[in-house]
């Protein structure tokens, strides 16, 4: 089984709808959680880190299920400038990040 | 600029040709990563440097050889590649390892021919 498993899309999503994916992680001493945004040949940029309480920036929610020992990432009102790769990472606590392959994301106009 | 800069951004070496990358930080970073992205694969961890010690080498060939002289620098070694080896090759920093995200510099796009 994959450390950091994603559904490597494409989602093809309407500019303004809401879009949301699932990661799910195999350690489960993952203590720390994140999403990265990764555009077309260009570097991978932390978009946010995941809290247990679930956490909100803007139109970007994301929540933590220990339980089941997954993350998710929800966008609203998508815009035409979330079209990239998001990246799910997770990590132990002061040990290396590892990263998923990436869902790739499309907002159509 | 993230604060994490790496020269050059594009490099096309032959098999033969020995080259280096470097990358180069002023965040106050004490952990510094190499990192190799192909196409259709997730982030390969190369080479792992804490407070400039090596701490990781995830069983990468000795013709990549990395290079910390201090807590803001990192260099990439590269002799006698092979056309696998093109990629794109991303340094990253972080305050300390894992709990905190990563920034990323730019990359460098390897061709190896």
């Amino acid at each position: 089984r994959k450390e950091v498993e994603q559904d490597p899309g494409p989602f093809n999503v309407p500019e303004g709808a809401t879009v949301a994916f699932n990661c799910t992680y195999s350690n489960s001493a993952s203590q720390s959680f994140f999403w990265y945004r990764q555009d077309c040949r260009k570097e991978p940029k932390l978009l946010m880190s995941v809290y247990s309480s679930g956490n909100e920036d803007g139109r970007f929610t994301a929540q933590l299920n220990r339980a089941s020992q997954y993350i998710s990432l929800l966008i609203r009102d998508s815009k035409l400038s979330d079209s990239a790769t998001y990246l799910c990472v997770v990590s132990p606590l002061n040990e290396k990040l590892t990263f998923g392959t990436g869902t790739r994301l499309t907002i159509i106009p | 600029e993230t604060g994490v800069t790496q020269t050059p951004r594009h490099l096309v070496m032959g098999m033969t040709n020995k080259k280096s990358l470097k990358c180069e930080q002023h965040l106050g970073h004490n952990a510094m990563y190499w990192y190799k992205q192909s196409a259709k694969k997730p982030l390969e961890l190369m080479f792992v440097y804490n407070f400039k010690e090596q701490t990781e080498n995830n069983s990468v060939p000795s013709r990549f050889s990395p290079e910390c002289p201090n807590s803001s620098h990192l260099f990439l070694h590269l002799h006698t590649l092979q056309p696998e080896d093109s990629a794109l090759y991303l340094c990253a920093s972080s305050l300390d390892r894992g709990y905190y995200g990563y920034t990323f510099g730019s990359g460098t796009r390897l061709t190896v021919v």
